[in-house]
């Protein structure tokens, strides 16, 4: 069985960071892309950023470019997003999601998430 | 940025009858090269992390049931449900990953009449 489970959150101020980990397990994590969505409490889901398999290529969103961080350890089987400079905005659910087989950009599994509140 | 917009925002729909959520692109998702619709479809019960039901605008992921279809190309999709259950209470997001930022449409909230 796939299993997808985060950690890492809590609450922060301002600016300060955060380091969110994905443990994954139930698949060979290391032919597997990856995604981390988040949703603000109440609101829609907002793709924050891709790895590949390999860790090349990367991506994010804009509204995280430059101060979030995406890594991945294969032979840990484990996701790492690295969180700088956070601010109230980033406050939300963050999941861990597979990318699926075919269509790596799709999820077909998720975690249950983790809670990052940026409040002073 | 692609802009998701879908339709309506909430719906009502009785046990055993269709329902229909419309997603529309601001460009195409349709990448010419392999002919697919980079366009997918995911369901969020309350309290629950979403599930995947559709990629590539039409292809059901494993143990989707056959109702739940997906089907449209280039800027126009379409969710159906072709006979909702009690289970299907949820809400409906479509996303496309045609270009980064992947982007997700509001969201559609799927109740019972």
């Amino acid at each position: 069985e796939v299993q997808l489970v985060e950690s890492g959150g809590g609450m922060v101020q301002p600016g300060g960071s955060l380091r969110l980990s994905c443990a994954a397990s139930g698949f060979t994590f290391s032919s597997y892309s990856m995604n981390w969505v988040r949703q603000a409490p109440g609101k829609g889901l907002e793709w924050v950023s891709y790895i590949s398999s390999s860790s090349s290529p990367i991506y994010y969103a804009d509204s995280v470019k430059g101060r979030f961080t995406l890594s991945r350890d294969n032979a840990k089987n484990s996701l790492y997003l690295q969180m700088n400079s956070l601010r109230a905005e980033d406050t939300a659910v963050y999941y861990c999601a597979r990318g699926q087989w075919l269509s790596p950009e799709s999820s077909d599994s998720w975690g249950q998430g983790t809670l990052v509140t940026v409040s002073s | 940025d692609i802009v998701m917009t879908q339709s309506p925002d909430s719906l009502a729909v009785s046990l055993g009858e269709r329902a229909t959520i419309n997603c529309k692109s601001s460009q195409r998702v349709l990448y010419r090269s392999t002919n697919k619709n980079y366009l997918t479809w995911y369901q969020q019960k309350p309290g629950q992390p979403p599930k995947l039901l559709i990629y590539w605008a039409s292809t059901r992921d494993s143990g989707v049931p056959d109702r739940f279809s997906g089907s449209g190309s280039g800027t126009d999709f379409t969710l159906t449900i072709s006979s909702l259950q009690a289970e299907d209470v949820a809400v409906y997001y479509c996303q496309q990953y045609y270009s980064t930022p992947w982007t997700f449409g509001q969201g559609t909230k799927v109740e019972i009449k």
